[in-house]
């Protein structure tokens, strides 16, 4: 069974914090990872998608691939109670399936 | 305003009465999937479209058809739909087959109860 594999949490965290997410896969041929942001009740949206080893930056949101660990982690720097959110890593498994494979999220919240 | 439409909102049906979600977009996207979204299991894709009558499954297909006669149309059919199937829907749409899940955007939802 391929998975992709979050801590549930809460990760509870203080305003301006970094908070650092989490997430393993299990299918050494995943090519594409994402990072979607998730409040309740709403739909996905896409935060960040990381394809090579390494770290990828957007303002305040930084992802790191490390596919030897198959290791996913999305750093969120000065994090503010708007970042409070459930966030859904995903991976698209086996490379070129189109089918991509979502953790089960982990829930973020940010308090004052 | 580009964006990805489903209607209803929200359903609540009985055991065994055919219903369908409909999903648009107006972004000329070729790619279209519909995931289901249940507590602790997180979003399992049921269906996915690569173009005008180009479908295929998903993780989790059973109980569920789809079909894809017009580009910007990807509706959803529950034949004969049961209460294992009340769940969050979210449909969604890629530009394409070179970034199908960099660019993907998901409609609003629909929460389906069978009774």
């Amino acid at each position: 069974q391929k998975e992709v594999e979050q801590n549930s949490g809460p990760l509870s965290v203080p305003e301006g914090a970094i908070a650092s997410l989490n997430c393993t896969y299990s299918d050494r041929g995943s090519q594409s990872f994402f990072w979607y942001r998730q409040y309740s009740g709403k739909s996905p949206e896409l935060i960040m998608s990381i394809y090579s080893n390494g770290d990828k930056e957007d303002g305040r949101f930084t992802a790191q691939l490390n596919k030897a660990s198959q290791y996913v982690s999305l750093l969120i720097r000065d994090s503010q109670p708007s970042d409070s959110a459930t966030y859904l890593c995903a991976a698209e498994l086996s490379g070129g399936s189109y089918i991509p494979t979502f953790g089960r999220g982990t829930s973020l919240i940010v308090h004052p | 305003e580009a964006q990805v439409t489903q209607n209803p909102r929200y359903l609540i049906t009985v055991t065994g009465k055919k219903l369908t979600v409909t999903c648009s977009q107006n972004m000329n996207h070729e790619y279209m999937s519909w995931y289901r979204q249940d507590p602790g299991l997180g979003l399992r894709q049921i269906y996915y479209s690569m173009n005008v009558e180009v479908t295929d499954k998903g993780d989790v297909p059973e109980g569920y058809k789809v079909s894809r006669k017009e580009k910007r149309n990807f509706p959803l059919i529950l034949e004969s739909p049961s209460p294992n199937q009340t769940s969050l829907y979210f449909c969604a749409s890629s530009v394409g087959l070179a970034e199908i899940t960099d660019t993907q955007y998901f409609g609003p939802g629909t929460r389906l109860t069978v009774l």
